[in-house]
């Protein structure tokens, strides 16, 4: 079965430019996660959705972060306008949306906004 | 004050020997995960729990609820499970956030 998939995996962009990330989660999971790795904080959940409906966006840094989940199998991550700050591994992760059912990560896309 | 804590942050064994990776955490939780992460690579979850222990092959993960206390042996270390191995909780408010450790550093030598 393919697992969660994430694209780009890698993306290198001057800063003032606009990323998107993009993922795509497992079949028939109804909720879905963006987290951000960096050294300094380690793993931070940025917004969860379920039902393609936002839950929790509290971790979102700011404005110049955006995410959507316009269907079931398709959700993105967009920051514009880029900074330098910004360059992270990106992961996104999904999940059935019961007890005891755990999450499946993608395998990110790494970050660097030059 | 971090609401999951790890200890230690960085480990070094010999292959062979008996690891133990500690997790605490100040908060009513629902379930708690192991996950590992290997360099540069993706993030892969080992256990799910919310009471007692979970064996799979040469991992072990228990937990003691009362203590807010969580542990993850490995038996017979070996070089490939050098990697990072991350704690997470998700509290029981009622959602999915995941609240992480900040992860232990394992290496294995042969």
């Amino acid at each position: 079965d393919a697992g969660v998939i994430q694209s780009p995996r890698h993306e290198v962009t001057e800063m003032g430019q606009e990323v998107t990330l993009r993922c795509k989660p497992i079949s028939g999971h109804n909720s879905l996660f963006w987290y951000r790795q960096t050294m300094m904080r380690g793993l931070e959940l940025l917004i969860y959705f379920n039902n393609n409906v936002p839950i929790d966006d509290s971790g979102m840094p700011e404005d110049r972060f955006s995410a959507k989940m316009p269907n079931a199998s398709f959700s993105t991550l967009k920051i514009q306008p880029s900074e330098p700050r910004d360059s992270a591994v990106y992961f996104c992760a999904s999940s059935f949306n019961r007890a005891m059912q755990p999450q499946h990560f993608g395998d990110g896309t790494r970050l660097s906004i030059l | 004050k971090n609401e999951v804590e790890q200890s230690p942050q960085n480990l070094t064994a010999q292959e062979g020997e008996f690891i133990t990776i500690n997790c605490s955490y100040s908060v009513g939780i629902s379930a708690l995960h192991w996950l590992q992460q290997h360099p540069g690579g993706g993030i892969v979850s080992l256990f799910m729990l919310s009471s007692g222990k979970k064996k799979h092959g040469r991992l072990i993960a228990t937990i003691n609820i009362q203590e807010k206390h969580s542990s993850l042996h490995i038996t017979a270390s070996h070089p490939r499970d050098s990697a990072v191995y991350i704690c997470a909780v998700l509290s029981n408010f009622g959602n999915e956030k995941l609240t992480f450790g900040t992860g232990t550093r394992l290496t294995i030598i042969p």
